[in-house]
């Protein structure tokens, strides 16, 4: 079974400034996929991100990156340069090889608060 | 841009009631699926749909049933409404067959109060 935990209830930033979310996975497989998501306050669930297992390289999209430690099992977030419009709930999430048709199991969520 | 929408945005029930909550996507994806998100609990998977009348269990499917008729549309039903079902509900869509990477596109959620 694969397990994502995000122990960040709620984190706060000032403007400009770069944030770090945290997330730790459980698995035995090899092979899996982690992905990060963003809810606003208006409820869609918005993808950001995507490292592969294999993937060589750090996975960056524009302002956001992710810290990929495959020893540490981490996958944590990095939103450099934060803006107030990056005040949301953040979901970690995963998915392995045995994983029926392509669902996603999801981590408790954080709450990044960007103050200007 | 794929677009998953759900019926309604906010939906006020009685204990007891049948509740359907629909969902339809536009980008003929294969798979369809039903999440709960509580405060602490993050998304729980409910039920999921492969393909036309397929359907599979997720993680907490006690109180819920699905119907999935036409690809493009997957419907969550709570046959007698409970307190315990007040939740915010995602219903989401993904393509088929690309490994990991595929992302999961969501609607924008239909918070039901059960009272």
């Amino acid at each position: 079974a694969q397990k994502i935990t995000q122990t960040q209830p709620g984190m706060f930033v000032q403007e400009k400034e770069a944030v770090t979310l945290d997330c730790t996975y459980d698995t035995s497989d090899q092979s899996y996929g982690l992905f990060w998501y963003k809810q606003p306050s208006s409820g869609e669930m918005i993808f950001l991100i995507y490292q592969g297992s294999y993937d060589e390289q750090n996975a960056t999209e524009g302002r956001y990156s992710l810290n990929f430690q495959k020893a540490r099992k981490s996958a944590n977030l990095v939103i450099s340069a934060s803006q107030l419009g990056d005040s949301a709930m953040y979901f970690c999430a995963m998915r392995g090889p045995g994983t029926s048709y392509g669902k996603l199991t999801f981590g408790q969520g954080t709450i990044l608060t960007v103050h200007p | 841009d794929v677009k998953v929408t759900q019926s309604s945005r906010y939906l006020v029930k009685r204990t007891g009631e049948k509740v359907f909550l629909e969902c339809v996507q536009d980008m003929d994806h294969e798979n369809m699926f039903w999440y709960r998100q509580d405060p602490g609990l993050g998304l729980r998977l409910i039920y999921f749909s492969y393909d036309v009348k397929m359907k599979e269990k997720g993680d907490i499917p006690e109180g819920y049933s699905v119907s999935r008729e036409k690809k493009e549309r997957f419907s969550l039903i709570l046959e007698s409404a409970s307190t315990n079902q007040t939740s915010m509900y995602l219903c989401a869509s993904s393509h088929a067959g690309t490994a990991f990477r595929s992302p999961l596109h969501f609607g924008n959620g239909t918070r039901l109060t059960v009272t």
